[in-house]
């Protein structure tokens, strides 16, 4: 079926290992992005992106690093894992900025636990 | 910035009972969209409904309706007829439709909701 595709779904990492989360989406949506959910603290934006080519911070960025290369593809990267990075992880897309009436549709979730 | 509270982060409800979770927004912005995502156990994000700020009348799907107070910048979801299936994770957000950050969606943290057989 069609929609937002992430990889992988579980991963348990080490303090200071790098790895990065997968989110593919075969809709061809022009906005992709990525948010974390900490329990108490609802979905909390990472980074975003409009097109290929063109990627911004939202409001936790900080540890997060990411590329749009091709309009399926959103790529979030850790450079350093940290303890503070266990989340679960969202990746979502629209199809456009166009209208605000669009929805999201959102991948599976990974769970990521840094030790 | 906008901000988006519920106040409420356990709520409880017989089944077949009406049940309705709270949601407030703080936005300078005079045209916006507010949402409910329901997230059961499984973890999947389903939306449950969807409000525009130009449209004064609420929005309604099947057992679940809004009541959107605009000026008060409250918006609460209402559940009907509740079922075990309802049980989940409720999230209220609001989309940005203007700026740089247009398309993002600010979430609420959360009510979760538990039904009673």
């Amino acid at each position: 079926n069609a929609g937002v595709t992430q990889t992988p779904k579980f991963q348990v990492l080490k303090t200071g290992q790098s790895m990065t989360l997968q989110c593919a989406q075969d809709m061809n949506h022009e906005y992709m992005s990525w948010y974390r959910q900490d329990p108490g603290m609802g979905l909390r934006l990472i980074h975003y992106s409009v097109g290929a080519g063109i990627t911004d911070q939202g409001e936790v960025p900080n540890g997060y690093n990411v590329s749009r290369s091709t309009t399926e593809d959103f790529p979030l990267r850790l450079l350093s894992a940290a303890p503070s990075q266990t989340s679960v992880y969202f990746c979502a897309s629209n199809p456009s900025l166009g209208s605000g009436a669009n929805v999201l549709t959102f991948g599976a979730g990974s769970r990521l636990t840094v030790l | 910035a906008q901000t988006v509270t519920q106040s409420q982060p356990e709520m409880s409800v017989q089944e077949a009972e009406t049940v309705t979770l709270s949601c407030t927004y703080d936005t300078s912005e005079s045209d916006y969209y507010l949402f409910w995502y329901k997230q059961p156990p499984s973890r999947q994000m389903i939306l449950v409904i969807r409000q525009e700020a130009y449209k004064q009348q609420n929005a309604t799907e099947n057992r679940f309706s809004v009541n959107f107070q605009k000026a008060a910048k409250s918006f609460s979801l209402k559940i009907s007829d509740s079922q075990l299936g309802d049980a989940a994770m409720y999230f209220c957000a609001y989309r940005i439709t203007f700026g740089g950050s247009q398309g993002n969606l600010i979430f609420g943290k959360g009510t979760k909701l538990s039904v009673k057989p």
